[in-house]
């Protein structure tokens, strides 16, 4: 159980087009989701958490406009990156909290994403 | 806010010694502990993890140890196998709060 997929799990673009990386809880509720990214041998850094039905909450420095969050079920969650430049390449990966679940995420296995 | 400091940020061991990986955390309310496991160009993985009122977690040749006083935690793989070799992620949340994660310890296992 507690499995959460996203899909692509790698994608290249051109600088300045959209990206959009889906992510999905497949056996159980997420009220919660929450997206990260992460740059080669670093740790992983909240980008923003979102909630079902509600805006997203953007950590600091994160650009709202930038990074189009949707989590319009309780099992999809959607990262659009918009007007994507080379400095938004990174490994972006989602994680889901199960409904009624304070504490426990569960990790995607992420999205590779190199704008060139 | 919370901070959470991990050492060592490598380690190797031969195949069948035991690996040990520390935590630090600074916010005595956090009261939530995961251990995260994440292979080359994958998500991390929940191995174990242990609530503040537990001083210790086991399951198989993982271990989790808690020393609220101290504001530690300690991640414990014994009879270690090349398979275990992987970065390895700590975490600390308390009620309501986001996971702060650690900068992570990359277990090397030596056949």
């Amino acid at each position: 159980g507690a499995v959460v997929s996203q899909h692509p799990s790698r994608v290249i673009c051109k600088s300045g087009t959209s990206v959009k990386i889906e992510c999905r809880s497949l056996d159980f509720q997420a009220t919660t989701m929450f997206w990260y990214r992460q740059f080669p041998k670093q740790s992983l850094m909240l980008m923003a958490t979102s909630n079902e039905g509600s805006k997203a909450t953007y950590e600091q420095g994160v650009e709202k406009d930038k990074f189009l969050i949707n989590h319009a079920s309780l099992t999809l969650s959607t990262l659009t990156v918009t007007s994507a430049h080379p400095e938004d390449s990174s490994f972006y990966i989602c994680s889901a909290r199960a409904s009624g679940v304070t504490d426990t995420q569960y990790f995607g296995p992420g999205t590779r994403l190199t704008v060139l | 806010g919370e901070n959470v400091e991990q050492h060592p940020s490598t380690l190797s061991v031969q195949e069948g010694d035991s690996a040990v990986i520390k935590c630090t955390y600074s916010d005595s309310a956090s009261n939530y502990f995961p251990w995260y496991k994440q292979e080359l160009g994958k998500g991390p993985q929940l191995i174990i993890d242990i609530r503040s009122n537990v001083g210790e977690k086991k399951d198989q040749r993982i271990a989790v140890t808690l020393n609220k006083t101290a504001k530690h935690f300690s991640l414990h793989i014994t009879e270690t196998q090349p398979e275990d070799s992987a970065v390895y992620f700590c975490a600390a949340t308390g009620y309501g709060q986001n996971f702060v994660f650690g900068p992570g310890t990359r277990l090397s296992v030596l056949p």
